[in-house]
């Protein structure tokens, strides 16, 4: 069972804010929160990851929860290429590839 | 720069045929090694990792085993391919040991099994 909760599905205007959110309630004190997102019929991109800080990169934003045990990924403006299932996932230095993905959060990004 | 290769990309065999794919991992030494399995519109389930040559270490009993013949060589393999055994196949690396920080993992661009 994926250690991360996300919700299904979710639809996004283009042009807007999309906000992911993610439920991370056995993440330990080690453990980075990752992101990663999956296009049709392709490999996962890795998005972004965090411990403690909220983090920046060119790609979106990640907001880490003071108990982090939960994260929010916002991609500032979407737009329709940002259509895909995005997952979450937590881990160590050391068993970040021995995480569980759940079924992620299918994004639209509608006109 | 460090990039993964993953073939082929797609194939189509029939029930008890054996299988190989293969990964192989270019500006890297010492990688993480990964093998998933992805079901149509479900999340990745991890098979097999390698922190090493000749290590393998399996996360859930199936039909497949996997070999790690150099340090960034990852082989799948079945000797009789089953209709469940169809899927979407990704092989991943992350920084081996030594290592501190985060890891981040990078996907190859998968193959898709069909078993008919």
């Amino acid at each position: 069972d994926a250690k991360t909760t996300q919700p299904p599905s979710m639809d996004c205007a283009e042009g807007r804010a999309a906000n992911l959110p993610c439920n991370h309630s056995t993440i330990s004190g080690n453990e980075y929160v990752y992101w990663y997102r999956q296009i049709h019929s392709q490999g996962p991109q890795y998005i972004i990851h965090g411990l403690k800080n909220n983090e920046t990169n060119e790609m979106a934003s990640l907001i880490i929860t003071e108990d982090r045990k939960s994260s929010t990924l916002i991609l500032p403006h979407a737009t329709l290429r940002d259509t895909a299932v995005y997952y979450c996932i937590d881990g160590g230095d050391t068993n970040a590839g021995k995480s569980t993905f759940g079924d992620g959060t299918t994004l639209t990004v509608k006109p | 720069s460090q990039t993964i290769h993953q073939w082929p990309a797609t194939l189509v065999q029939p029930v008890g045929s054996p299988l190989s794919l293969e990964c192989t991992v270019e500006g890297t030494s010492n990688p993480n090694l990964y093998w998933y399995r992805q079901a149509a519109g479900r999340g990745l389930q991890l098979l097999f990792y390698s922190v090493g040559i000749g290590q393998i270490s399996s996360e859930v009993p199936q039909n497949l085993s996997a070999s790690r013949p150099q340090d960034r060589q990852f082989i799948l393999s079945s000797k009789k391919l089953l209709l469940s055994d169809s899927g979407f196949y990704l092989c991943a690396w992350t920084g081996g040991a030594p290592f501190s920080g985060a890891n981040v993992l990078t996907f190859g661009a998968g193959s898709r099994l069909t078993v008919l």
